[in-house]
């Protein structure tokens, strides 16, 4: 079964700092990748995806991602944050193979100061 | 822009009560889910469901639970005896045909008593 881990409960940084949050799954074939963010009070929302083709995907708000097959992994980034992006983030994995369902990672509590 | 809605917002029951979490996907989609988060746990899978049908589900998708799409827009949860353990958040999901990208409606917390 695949397992989504994101390295990063809490992450508390200044505004114009740079982002990145880390994401790793455990599943040996192909799978989407995912990562959705939900604003305080607001459901979960799509910020990028990755299906195939360039392994660097960009999301809405300046977000972009990048998938290294070989580390399994699936690194948010955002150059220069803003208070606005203050935030739950959520990797997530669906194994081509094993239908449709979504394995989430823990979640990543993003809080960006004034 | 389409979006998943979800009916009550927040309820609250007592143990052993039935529940019935509503859900009315977006309207094109065809694949509909059910997903839960604990406090403090990660999102996990609950059911998937497809041309009137669960087409997967999870060791957590006992014999307690029920989905049904009892007309062309709702899409329901049924939890028949809760239990103080399912307190928790439930999302309803929708995806379209031929598209592996889910969409999530805002949650329904459900508080067990």
């Amino acid at each position: 079964a695949q397992s989504v881990s994101q390295h990063n409960h809490h992450v508390i940084l200044s505004e114009a700092a740079s982002l990145e949050l880390g994401c790793n799954y455990s599943y040996g074939g192909t799978v989407n990748l995912f990562w959705y963010v939900q604003y305080p009070g607001q459901h979960l929302q799509l910020l990028l995806k990755y299906f195939s083709g360039d392994p660097l995907v960009k999301g809405i708000k300046g977000f972009e991602a990048e998938f290294i097959k070989s580390k399994f992994s699936f690194n948010l980034r955002k150059p220069s944050v803003q208070w606005s992006d203050t935030a739950e983030y959520f990797c997530a994995v669906n194994a081509q193979a094993a239908g449709n369902k979504l394995t989430f990672g823990g979640g990543t509590r993003v809080l960006v100061k004034p | 822009e389409p979006e998943v809605t979800q009916t009550p917002s927040h309820q609250v029951t007592q143990m052993g009560q039935e529940v019935i979490l509503r859900c009315v996907p977006i309207s094109n989609h065809l694949y509909f889910y059910w997903y839960r988060q604990i406090l403090g746990q990660k999102v996990e899978f609950l059911v998937s469901f497809y041309n009137n049908e669960i087409s997967e589900k999870s060791e957590i998708f006992d014999d307690q639970f029920s989905v049904e799409r009892p007309d062309g827009s709702n899409f329901t949860l049924k939890i028949r005896s809760t239990k103080l353990e399912d307190s928790a958040m439930y999302f309803c999901a929708s995806s379209g045909p031929g598209s592996e990208t889910q969409y999530f409606g805002p949650g329904t917390r459900l508080l067990v008593l």
